[in-house]
């Protein structure tokens, strides 16, 4: 069976700080492969999106990034973190093929910017 | 631009009742899926049932119903009988593929909290 797993699960970084968190899937191939961030009475935001190695498409300008340097591994970082990224960030996948149509989330990290 | 409005931020219902959850959408697609979220305090986002915008029979699975409306662009949620597990914050999703492409997109409302009363 398939599982997604992101880490950490809590965060705390200063203002200007660096940021990565990670994303792995376990039991697929070639996933699609997404990144949300949940604010607090926005619902959820699409900010990037792949559908392979190298391969990454940003819906949101910001002052974050996004890299898929194998398969099954999506990550998303920040040079200089700002007040404004804080939130619930959301790592998402779904099949390559359209026989299945939902995305599948992983638990989640809060990151909170101080 | 494909948006999805969830114009109730907050619903609150009695157990074993039965409560209806609104969304619109918007979209110039034909080919496209709906779906609804839950996510309870623990904040997994959890699939509660999906909708093919081609299939015109509305998707049911067990007390969860929905009422889609094609050509009003509507996708309302239906749990009956509802349950104090039912509480969480429930998301409204549309999904389109692009042309010639396995991706789609996935873009949700702003959530719904519902609230079951014992």
């Amino acid at each position: 069976s398939q599982t997604i797993h992101q880490w950490p699960a809590t965060l705390v970084q200063p203002v200007g700080s660096p940021l990565s968190l990670e994303c792995t899937v376990e039991g697929t191939s070639n996933p699609n492969l997404y990144w949300y961030r949940q604010a607090a009475g926005r619902g959820l935001q699409l900010l990037f999106y792949s559908v392979g190695i190298g391969q990454i498409s940003s819906e949101v300008p910001q002052n974050l990034s996004a890299s898929r340097p194998q398969d099954r591994q999506f990550i998303l970082s920040s040079k200089k973190l700002l007040l404004s990224d804080s939130g619930f960030y959301l790592c998402a996948w779904s099949p390559w093929d359209r026989g299945h149509t939902e995305a599948f989330f992983g638990q989640g990290t809060r990151l909170t910017v101080v | 631009a494909q948006t999805v409005t969830q114009s109730q931020p907050e619903m609150s219902v009695q157990e074993a009742e039965t409560v209806t959850l609104s969304c619109t959408y918007d979209t110039s697609e034909s080919d496209y899926y709906l779906f609804w979220y839950k996510q309870p305090p623990s904040r997994q986002m959890i699939l509660v049932i999906r909708q093919e915008a081609y299939k015109q029979q509305n998707a049911t699975e067990n007390r969860f119903s929905v009422n889609f409306q094609k050509a009003a662009k509507s996708f309302s949620l239906k749990i009956s009988d509802s349950q104090l597990g039912d509480a969480a914050m429930y998301f409204c999703a549309y999904r389109r593929f692009d042309r010639g492409s396995t991706l789609g997109r996935l873009y949700f409302g702003r959530g719904t909290q519902l609230t079951v009363w014992p």
